[in-house]
């Protein structure tokens, strides 16, 4: 199992592009989360899912949309980068509550961002 | 408002000694906690973690402790190991009447063990 990957790993934009970051689990799990950590911050929600067809909005979605149409796939839009989203992104998946170690979420290697 | 606090951002201990990781919480519901570790361009991995039904657990060199009235957690790792050098993130979440593990971060702490 390669466990949850991302692509890519790092991205420079410039103010006003738009990118897709992608995310990918095969551990078959419902629950998948986007993060993301500002320098010595820890990290935030800002968007998560239970399954597919089914998002919501974390601590801070603004400025960026999901969608989620396969368990496996997980992408996450920006429309319009802002210099104020330059931090690293993590993914993650969980199991459905309820099965072992539901509580445990598996992250991806990060993206890091740069907006200019 | 940060509910999950790390307090220190970083630590510093000889090889072989005990390294102690504090973390704190203000959310009352909070009843599972977990610790992250972090190396460098890596997403952060599971490392332990325990219920609030329990005062202490332990796996290895590793032992979390928990003090429900002082809202207060610990991460013992004994000995220390220059391999466990990395960023520790405290997590905390509300199970019990959740359908969802959302997950409340620290800030971390940055863990140096030298030979």
């Amino acid at each position: 199992n390669a466990g949850v990957t991302q692509t890519p790993k790092f991205r420079i934009l410039k103010i006003g592009q738009s990118m897709t970051l992608q995310c990918t689990q095969d551990m078959n799990h419902n629950y998948m989360y986007w993060y993301r950590q500002d320098p010595g911050m820890g990290l935030k929600l800002i968007y998560y899912s239970v399954g597919a067809g089914i998002t919501d909005k974390g601590e801070v979605p603004n400025g960026y949309n999901v969608s989620r149409s396969t368990t496996e796939d997980f992408p996450l839009r920006l429309e319009l980068a802002a210099p104020s989203q330059t931090s690293v992104y993590f993914c993650a998946s969980s199991p459905h509550p309820g099965t072992r170690k539901a509580d445990t979420q598996y992250f991806g290697p990060g993206t890091r961002l740069t907006v200019l | 408002d940060q509910q999950v606090k790390q307090n220190s951002p970083s630590l510093s201990v000889q090889e072989g000694r005990i390294s102690i990781l504090n973390c704190d919480y203000t959310n009352s519901m909070f009843d599972y906690f977990l610790w992250y570790k972090k190396y460098p361009a890596e997403g952060p991995t599971f490392l332990i973690s325990i219920s609030s039904i329990k005062d202490k657990n332990e796996d290895g060199r590793f032992t979390v402790f928990l003090n429900k009235s002082a809202k207060h957690l610990s991460l013992h790792i004994v000995p220390s190991q220059p391999g466990d050098s990395a960023v520790y993130f405290c997590a905390a979440s509300v199970r019990r009447g959740s359908t969802l593990g959302r997950l409340y971060f620290g800030r971390g702490t940055q863990l140096t063990v030298w030979p």
